[in-house]
C-alpha cells in the first residue's frame, strides 16, 4: 500500500479482553514505532522494531503489553487482560532508515481502542 | 524532565494571516534533531519540517518556517498565510542521536483558522 496501515481502525474491548492490534508499514521499511496516544496528549513511546529485532521496549507501560515483527513486515501490539487505562489511540510509524537523524516517521491513522 | 513544552495548549488565527506556535526544549545531547508533525482529526500525523542541531540556517518548508533559537533551546513553528485547511494539533518532537531511536513528542497545540 501507499502508507503505513493500521487495523482495525475502532475496537471496542471489555475490561480483562485481549487485544490485538496490527501495522503494516511501507514497504521496505526497515523501522518500525510503535506510540500511544492518550485523549489530549501527545504520543508517548511504546516500543521500537529495527526490521524483526526489537531494540526499545522501554516505554510498554506493563507486562500486559508485547509487541511482535517476526518476519520484519508486519507488526502486532497485543494488550492482554485490558484495563479502563489502556483507552487510547495507539499509532505504529515506520521509516525507511535505520537511524532517525534527518529522516521523518510516517505515521498510520491509528486504532482508538475502548475499554470498557 | 519534560523533553519537549508546548505551553500554547489553543491558538486562533484568521484565514490568510501568520502564526507562530511555541516549542522549547531541553537535552544536554550536542546532536539532536527537531521536528513538526500536524495531525488533522483523521488522526495521521503528517511531517511538516525538520531541523538539525547542526544546521546553520532555519529550516522552511513551503508556508511553514522553523524560528531555531539554539542558545534559548526552542523551536518555533511559523505558519504563513494560514489556510482553513490549516486547522489541526500541531505537534513539536526531539529525536536525541544518542541513546534511544524514538521521537519524544510535546503535548500539542490546536490551532484554529477561521475565515
Amino acid at each position: 500500500g501507499a502508507g503505513v496501515s493500521q487495523s482495525p481502525r475502532y475496537k471496542v474491548a471489555k475490561r480483562g479482553q485481549d487485544v490485538a492490534l496490527r501495522c503494516d508499514p511501507i514497504s521496505g521499511h526497515v523501522s518500525l514505532f510503535w506510540y500511544q496516544q492518550a485523549l489530549g496528549q501527545g504520543p508517548e513511546f511504546l516500543t521500537y522494531f529495527q526490521n524483526e529485532a526489537q531494540l526499545d521496549k522501554s516505554g510498554l507501560p506493563s507486562d500486559r503489553f508485547f509487541a511482535e515483527r517476526p518476519e520484519g513486515s508486519v507488526s502486532t501490539l497485543k494488550i492482554q487482560r485490558t484495563q479502563q487505562e489502556d483507552s487510547a489511540v495507539y499509532l505504529c510509524a515506520s521509516s525507511p532508515a535505520e537511524s532517525l537523524q534527518r529522516e521523518k516517521l510516517f505515521f498510520g491513522s491509528g486504532t482508538q481502542l475502548s475499554v470498557l | 524532565a519534560q523533553k519537549i513544552t508546548q505551553t500554547q495548549p489553543g491558538m486562533f488565527v484568521q484565514e490568510k494571516e501568520a502564526v507562530t506556535l511555541d516549542c522549547t526544549y531541553d537535552t544536554s545531547d550536542p546532536s539532536y534533531g527537531l521536528f513538526w508533525y500536524k495531525q488533522p482529526s483523521s488522526g495521521e500525523m503528517i511531517f511538516l519540517i525538520y531541523q538539525g542541531s547542526y544546521d546553520q540556517q532555519n529550516a522552511t518548508e513551503g508556508r511553514y518556517s522553523l524560528n531555531f533559537q539554539k542558545a534559548r533551546k526552542s523551536a518555533n513553528l511559523v505558519i504563513s498565510a494560514s489556510q482553513l485547511g490549516d486547522s489541526a494539533m500541531y505537534f513539536c518532537a526531539m529525536f536525541e542521536s544518542t541513546g534511544f531511536q524514538k521521537l519524544v513528542f510535546g503535548t500539542g497545540t490546536r490551532l484554529l483558522v477561521s475565515p
